[in-house]
């Protein structure tokens, strides 16, 4: 059962461009949400998290939204640059589950220049 | 300085073979985990220790048994290793601050491939 689902594989953008991830959850008790990003060989590092009780969360160029009617959240980054291209990962936990996240099978992010 | 250690970082092995992977981290984080990543990409909870004590864990086969010998180090032994358990397998940990939590700092992962 796929709580976090990432249904687009990969996403290929123009250097420049904005690039938007998309990620739906069905477990209505989660109510807090987490991109990682992923280069090959390392490990998911952290960039961005979201609290339900807020609806956006901006640092930089990267901005998370949240729809929790939809159950849906996305991370918008702008300007996107070469360095932006790995996986990213979707996550989310919610209280009294001792942190466990979930995570989403990631979207492959090219940034051509 | 690494915050989250694994070794090895790669591992081909025989089937039936033992096998253990360590984990150390120098965050001073109370929580631990292990995360298996498959060939279909998923990233899945194993285990997670607070404070040395098991506080998750997920429906695993008993040849996995994790231990923590102390909050900083948390070891992943694999008995009777079988084909199916070939992934990537991530350490991680994170800190509650107050009732805030920021997420985890993974290690770069172990590539544990039985043959």
């Amino acid at each position: 059962d796929q709580q976090v689902k990432q249904n687009s594989p990969s996403l290929s953008v123009q250097e420049g461009r904005i690039s938007i991830l998309n990620c739906d959850y069905t477990n209505s008790m989660f109510d807090y949400f987490l991109w990682y990003k992923k280069y090959p060989a390392e490990g998911p590092t952290f960039l961005i998290s979201i609290s339900s009780i807020k609806d956006k969360n901006e640092d930089g160029r990267f901005t998370v939204f949240l729809n929790k009617s939809a159950k849906h959240l996305s991370l918008h980054i702008v300007p996107s640059q070469p360095g932006d291209s790995a996986v990213y990962f979707c996550a989310a936990t919610s209280g009294g589950s001792n942190y466990k996240l979930t995570f989403g099978k990631g979207t492959l992010l090219t940034v051509n220049p | 300085d690494t915050a989250v250690s694994q070794t090895p970082k790669y591992l081909v092995t025989q089937m039936g073979n033992d096998k253990s992977i360590k984990c150390e981290q120098n965050l001073g984080h109370d929580t631990m985990y292990w995360y298996k990543q498959d060939s279909k990409k998923f990233l899945k909870i194993m285990f997670s220790y607070n404070n040395k004590e098991l506080i998750i864990n997920e429906t695993v086969p008993n040849r996995f048994s994790p231990k923590s010998p102390d909050k900083a180090h948390l070891n992943l032994h694999i008995n009777s290793l079988e084909l199916g358990d070939s992934a990537v397998y991530f350490c991680a940990s994170s800190q509650e601050w107050a009732g805030w939590f920021d997420g985890y700092t993974f290690g770069s992962g172990t590539r544990l491939t039985v043959v």
